[in-house]
């Protein structure tokens, strides 16, 4: 099973500041099959980022995905008040599906 | 539009079952994959498995295997989880989703709260 390893557990940052959240596989994932979401409280997670890069249906383009192999990030360019959630990088192969533990974006 | 609808949240006893179902509408219902997620209070997202409703084959988390058990019936375009032997660790928000592309999930159900207790 590949365990993926999100970092930090939380970021406090500021509206408007640029945040970097990192995802590490403990194997090579292939980046067609690496998912970001974003969870608030009491709600159903959202798909942001497929196939490492690719932006969902209606997410906004402060919102990107990279990374290759083991090292994936998700960076929000400059955060809005409504970002402030938790996000979870997600991977699928051999059948197998894992979530990484979240990380929090709260506001400083 | 697509949506995903679950049913309602459920209390247990420690060693029943609990069966949840999820309804699809606004699209081809066999054409995609449907997985199902759960959420323990406070906690991160744990995949537990996915079923085709084209074919109705089934693919479990190891964690999973043997206690849960995925169906399907077509002519309504629901999918079911039936968790059985349940405990108290069971206490969670169970998500079906639908796979959009390449393992991802483009629309969730809304949870269903499941809670095992004494």
């Amino acid at each position: 099973e590949i365990v993926l390893t999100q970092s930090p557990g939380t970021l406090s940052l500021s509206p408007g500041e640029r945040a970097t959240l990192s995802c590490r596989a403990s194997q090579s994932v292939s980046s067609s099959y690496l998912a970001w979401y974003q969870q608030k409280p009491g709600q159903a997670p959202r798909l942001l980022i497929y196939g490492a890069s690719s932006r969902a249906t209606g997410i906004p383009d402060r919102f990107s995905g990279s990374g290759s192999g083991t090292d994936f990030t998700l960076t929000i360019s400059r955060l809005d008040p409504e970002d402030f959630a938790v996000y979870y990088c997600q991977q699928y192969g051999s059948s197998l599906l894992t979530f990484g533990g979240g990380t929090k974006v709260e506001i400083k | 539009q697509v949506q995903v609808v679950q049913s309602g949240a459920e209390v247990k006893k420690p060693g029943a079952s609990v069966k949840v179902s999820c309804k699809a509408s606004g699209y081809t219902f066999t054409k995609y994959y449907i997985h199902w997620v759960r959420q323990a209070p406070g906690q991160g997202l744990q995949w537990m498995g996915l079923i085709n409703p084209g074919g109705g084959t089934t693919s479990y988390a190891q964690k999973f295997q043997g206690r849960v058990t995925m169906t399907r019936d077509t002519s309504t375009s629901t999918v079911y989880m039936e968790v059985s032997s349940l405990r108290s660790e069971d206490t969670a928000v169970y998500y079906c989703a639908r796979e959009y592309i390449y393992g991802s999930f483009d629309h969730w159900g809304q949870g269903t709260l499941v809670t095992v207790s004494s």
